[in-house]
């Protein structure tokens, strides 16, 4: 079986720009997260959704924004582009979205540079 | 606010066992988790305590004591290939994943 897949792998953009990323889950899998890791540091929570539904949401500014499609797969926008946004963003995919009972599996990020 | 403290760096020798230690301050507290990331890869998931005790999977053991609000995770036999970053993971009242900074584990031969 595939793993979570994420596209693109790698991305450059310019400040003020606008991103966006796709995540395709786990055939099966119902929920999915998205996750920003800078260098050196712990993956920190964005969003979930579960059943197209926003189940969760971090400490992120209105520029960050979600969704997913009935195939569960899901898109991360991110618009007005600052240089703090460069990152590797993951995806997880998960059965249920159960973050307390469900293993969460990750895709293998897109690294974000903004110039 | 919400904290997790790990240490920064561990160094090992190939064959030895070490301990990487977890201590946590959190907003409600589900469970504790524990992954692995290699460099330049995806986080995988080695193991998750919701309970005190020990758990154990093979080389890798995870422990949690909820009233200490401390945790860790034991790897023994070390291998090369398991020099990574490891993360300790807490599931918090709102049923997020809120991570620690990462140990990188360094093996020598």
């Amino acid at each position: 079986d595939a793993g979570v897949t994420q596209s693109p792998t790698h991305l450059i953009k310019t400040r003020g720009q606008h991103v966006t990323l796709r995540c395709s889950p786990i055939s099966g899998h119902k929920s999915v997260s998205w996750y920003q890791q800078v260098l050196g540091q712990g993956p920190q929570f964005i969003f979930q959704y579960y059943e197209k539904e926003e189940r969760g949401r971090g400490n992120f500014p209105d520029r960050f924004s979600a969704r997913q499609f009935p195939n569960y797969s899901s898109e991360l926008n991110v618009n007005a582009l600052l240089l703090g946004d460069s990152a590797l963003y993951l995806c997880a995919s998960s059965p249920q979205g159960l973050v307390s009972t469900d293993t969460q599996y990750f895709g293998p990020g897109t690294r974000l540079t903004v110039l | 606010g919400q904290s997790l403290e790990q240490p920064s760096e561990v160094t090992a020798v190939e064959g030895a066992i070490v301990q990487i230690n977890c201590t946590y301050q959190t907003s409600g507290f589900y469970g504790l988790s524990w992954y692995q990331q290699h460099d330049g890869g995806a986080p995988t998931f080695l193991s998750y305590n919701a309970l005190d005790g020990l758990e154990e999977t093979g080389r890798f053991s995870s422990f949690l004591s909820r009233s200490d609000s401390y945790g860790y995770l034991l790897l023994q036999e070390l291998q090369m290939k398991d020099s990574a970053s490891y993360f300790c993971a807490v599931v918090d009242s709102n049923y997020q994943l809120i991570w620690g900074a990462g140990t990188k584990l360094i093996i020598k031969p």
